[in-house]
This record gives C-alpha cells, sequence and structure tokens, in this order.
C-alpha cells in the first residue's frame, strides 16, 4: 500500500493566527513531499517541493515566510501557514513520492482551512 | 513536461462505459501516463499508470496507442460514485507533477 495521511482534516481559525498541517506517509518513506492548494472547483496548485533535511523550494509567487514548511523525517512534512486570512482559506493536499521507477505520487485526503 | 488536453466535462449514465480521452503531442520517451480521480473536499486517487499499449487493473482500462501522443482512460459500468474529477498527467517537472484542469465526469442515473 502507499498510504498518506494528513492532520487536521479541517481546521477553523481567527484571522492573524497560525495553523500547522502535518503530513505522513504511513507505510513508505518519502524523501520528497509536495504541497498543493485547491480553490474551489479549480485544479491543485503546487505550493512546494519539501525534501527531508532540506529547505523546501517554492513555486513562483508562493511566499515561504508565509508558508513555512518543514521537512524532519522520511514520513513526516508540515506546512505552516502563518498569520493566516481569509484569502488564505483553501484546500490543503500533501502528496508524497513513492520511489518505484515511476516516482508515482499519492495524495494525503487534504486538510480545508477557514480563515475567519 | 507535456501539456495536455482533456475534455473540460462529460455526463454518462449509470451501467455504461465511459472513456475519457487526454491528448498528450509533445509527450517525452521517458514519460509515462497517468490518471487520478478526486472527489469533491478529497484528495486525488491514483487509479492508472502505464508506458504503452494497453493497462487493466480492478477499477479501470488505459488505452496508449502506438505514438502514445494520446491516451483513454475506460471505466467500466460506470456507477453515481464514479462522478469525480479525472486527471490526466504525463511525465514530470523534476520530481513535480502540474495538474491541468481535468475532466469533471457527471454520472445520471
Amino acid at each position: 500500500g502507499a498510504v498518506v495521511s494528513q492532520h487536521p482534516s479541517r481546521v477553523i481559525c481567527k484571522s492573524g493566527t497560525s495553523v500547522k498541517i502535518e503530513c505522513r506517509s504511513l507505510d513508505f518513506q518519502a524523501t520528497t513531499m509536495f504541497w498543493y492548494r485547491q480553490f474551489p472547483k479549480k485544479s491543485l496548485m503546487l505550493m512546494a517541493t519539501s525534501n527531508e533535511g532540506s529547505k523546501a523550494t517554492y513555486e513562483q509567487g508562493v511566499e515561504k515566510d508565509k508558508f513555512l514548511i518543514n521537512h524532519a523525517s522520511l514520513t513526516l512534512s508540515t506546512l505552516t501557514v502563518t498569520s493566516a486570512h481569509p484569502e488564505d482559506s483553501s484546500f490543503y493536499i500533501c502528496s508524497a513520492a513513492k520511489r518505484e521507477g515511476t516516482d508515482t505520487q499519492y495524495f494525503g485526503p487534504g486538510t480545508r482551512l477557514t480563515v475567519l | 513536461l507535456a501539456k495536455t488536453t482533456q475534455p473540460i466535462s462529460m455526463d454518462s449514465y449509470e451501467g455504461q462505459e465511459v472513456n475519457i480521452t487526454c491528448s498528450h503531442n509533445n509527450i517525452a520517451t521517458n514519460d509515462y501516463i497517468t490518471w487520478y480521480q478526486q472527489f469533491p473536499s478529497q484528495g486525488p486517487r491514483f487509479i492508472i499508470q502505464g508506458y504503452k499499449t494497453k493497462v487493466t487493473n480492478e477499477v479501470a482500462s488505459l488505452f496508449i496507442p502506438a505514438d502514445r501522443k494520446s491516451s483513454t482512460l475506460s471505466l467500466p459500468r460506470v456507477s453515481l460514485s464514479d462522478t469525480a474529477v479525472y486527471y490526466c498527467l504525463v511525465g514530470t517537472e523534476g520530481d513535480k507533477i502540474i495538474f491541468g484542469k481535468g475532466t469533471r465526469l457527471h454520472i445520471l442515473p
């Protein structure tokens, strides 16, 4: 199997607070994890690539100081949305690459963030 | 990274076979073709992956012609629960996969 979990599944917070989202690969090791965000009726948009033990690589237009990514182990990556604002409300999804020749990615169930 | 084109939306009826075709004219020699399914408020789920000819698993079949410039995802005897967005992805950009707009499949009773 290739199971990826996310926690929490949904979170509501006040504007100005920070929120941490965890992404875990449960039955495999992932040297690389990815973070996406998705707005309603839109496709997934890659935010950053997270490599274990090194700094994340952010896509153009994604503020690295706002979306802090830590990849502390081969099975855990975290995304912290700092000083969240209502426009950060979105569906955040992580994925982990399973190294089996084709670099298939397996996705977590997503985290719904609502900033009031 | 190969650009993909697939229909924005499709409707079908329960019990029918549904075929979703994806065009990827500039597919590279090393690129695999991967399809994902996404339900509302869930992460994408891997459905099937192939390189050439035909691949079949318990969920779907994937047909890839010899020139590999397109591929067709075939869902046999769909049910209402197959209503979802289906994404065709070809190759990677380094480690990254970039999602296109996908095909919104709506199954009618």
